[in-house]
């Protein structure tokens, strides 16, 4: 693995499911985010992780929960999904945390979730 | 709270022209400020930065400024080449922390 990367590439997802989308770094950072980008719309945060153990909620959280077990991973879960839901979700993850200079936030490449 | 107006949405140049895209935030505890480039079905990558102690920033045909008073920044791009064709987006917040806020997008194409 070299950087962060995202699992699934794309997924078409039935209105009720559970769905769980992955995100995974190998550049230790203690930073990590997860957007959603919707046309006309930028780039929306959804939830943030600070380091470890911990994370918070960003402008669009509603219908989404995250966890931070270790370092590396941070899985977006959406449980039981809607239309609206429909978007192309980034993972994003930085160095720094609270009260510490943040640098560079790096993205993902992408997950492509249909919500029928 | 806090918010990232940018304008244009979208902006069509010719080759060689220049491009202006401009960015206001409403927290005045933002003191970074990126731009992100995002070509089509590719995700977001940095370009350039602005911290709130400088006021202007460039890198080769691409600058930022920043005026914090007035609580605006712009990227200016010189020369413009189609490989530019692309969404920009800006993003501000603090440098200590924070969430990173972003602009709506603005959508630059430009024509040979």
């Amino acid at each position: 693995i070299a950087g962060i990367t995202q699992a699934p590439t794309s997924q078409i997802l039935a209105a009720g499911r559970r769905m769980t989308l992955r995100c995974t770094q190998d550049m230790r950072h203690n930073a990590m985010y997860w957007y959603r980008q919707d046309l006309g719309l930028g780039l929306r945060l959804i939830h943030y992780s600070n380091t470890a153990g911990t994370t918070g909620k960003g402008e669009v959280p509603d219908g989404y929960s995250v966890s931070r077990a270790n370092t590396d991973d941070f899985p977006l879960t959406l449980a039981s999904a809607v239309p609206s839901q429909t978007s192309v979700y980034f993972c994003a993850s930085s160095t720094g945390t609270s009260g510490r200079e943040v640098g560079e936030q790096f993205f993902g490449p992408g997950t492509r979730l249909t919500v029928l | 709270g806090e918010n990232v107006e940018q304008h244009p949405s979208t902006l069509s140049v010719q080759e060689g022209d220049s491009a202006v895209i401009k960015c206001t935030y409403s927290d005045s505890a933002s003191n970074y400020f990126p731009w992100y480039k995002q070509e089509l079905g590719k995700r977001p990558q940095l370009i350039i930065d602005i911290r709130s102690n400088v006021g202007e920033k460039k890198d080769q045909r691409i600058a930022v400024t920043l005026n914090k008073t007035a609580k605006h920044f712009s990227l200016h791009i010189t020369e413009t080449q189609p490989e530019d064709s692309a969404v920009y987006f800006c993003a501000a917040r603090p440098l200590w922390g924070g969430k990173l806020i972003f602009g709506q997008g603005t959508e630059l194409s430009v024509k040979p």
